[in-house]
């Protein structure tokens, strides 16, 4: 089942504005991660933030995280066209062992206008 | 870094036909292994993940199996595809004692 729902579903910008998507997620974590996938191609990790950890930033990227509302945000700031792509959180929730069971939600489409 | 290859790109089959897809890594050692599957505008769904050579588990219940007979191998098969079983298949690995997931580029599967 989907752990992790993102909001919105799309989202349109004109380059140069910043970009936020959220996730809502239902369980206990131990860390919220996000990816980026461009059509047709497999994914990329970008950022992850522990929970114990209630912001991050990387570059033009900046992650929150409130475990006590299930949520997170990542911030695109100064988009740029080369950024249009689907975007996804993905919870690990796993209890133990070293295999990362990770639980995606369903991504925001993001497109970036010159 | 790790770099995960993964063919065919792309592949037509038909009902009940057999099916084989290839995942190998690079640049690594002993690493976790997964299986997912991505429906058209969705979320990748956890199918199988692998910690060992013939280490294998199963996260959905279906018609697909998976088996790693190397260490940096992973292979996914069906006896008899289902229209079901249409979708973007996507391999991926981690470090032990890594989060982060590195992903192949997909076999795009359309079973007619």
């Amino acid at each position: 089942s989907q752990q992790g729902e993102e909001d919105p579903q799309a989202l349109s910008i004109q380059e140069g504005e910043n970009a936020t998507m959220n996730c809502s997620y239902k369980t206990s974590i131990n860390n919220l991660q996000w990816y980026r996938q461009n059509s047709g191609r497999g994914l990329v990790h970008l950022i992850l933030i522990r929970s114990n950890e209630r912001e991050k930033h990387s570059g033009r990227l900046r992650v929150t995280l409130d475990t006590s509302k299930k949520s997170s945000s990542l911030l695109i700031t100064a988009s740029r066209a080369a950024d249009t792509a689907s975007y996804f959180c993905a919870t690990d929730d796993s209890s133990s062992g070293s295999a990362r069971q990770l639980t995606f939600g369903s991504g925001t489409q993001l497109t970036v206008l010159p | 870094s790790q770099t995960i290859h993964q063919w065919p790109a792309t592949l037509v089959q038909p009902v009940g036909s057999p099916l084989s897809l290839e995942c190998t890594v690079e640049g690594t050692s002993n690493p976790n292994l997964y299986w997912y599957r991505q429906a058209a505008g969705r979320g990748l769904q956890l199918l199988f993940y692998s910690v060992g050579i013939g280490q294998i588990s199963s996260e959905v219940p279906q018609n697909l199996s998976a088996s790693r007979p190397q260490d940096r191998q992973f292979i996914l098969s069906s006896k008899k595809l289902l229209l079901s079983d249409s979708g973007f298949y996507l391999c991926a690995c981690n470090d032990r004692g890594s989060y982060e997931q590195y992903f192949g580029p997909g076999t795009r599967l359309t079973v007619t």
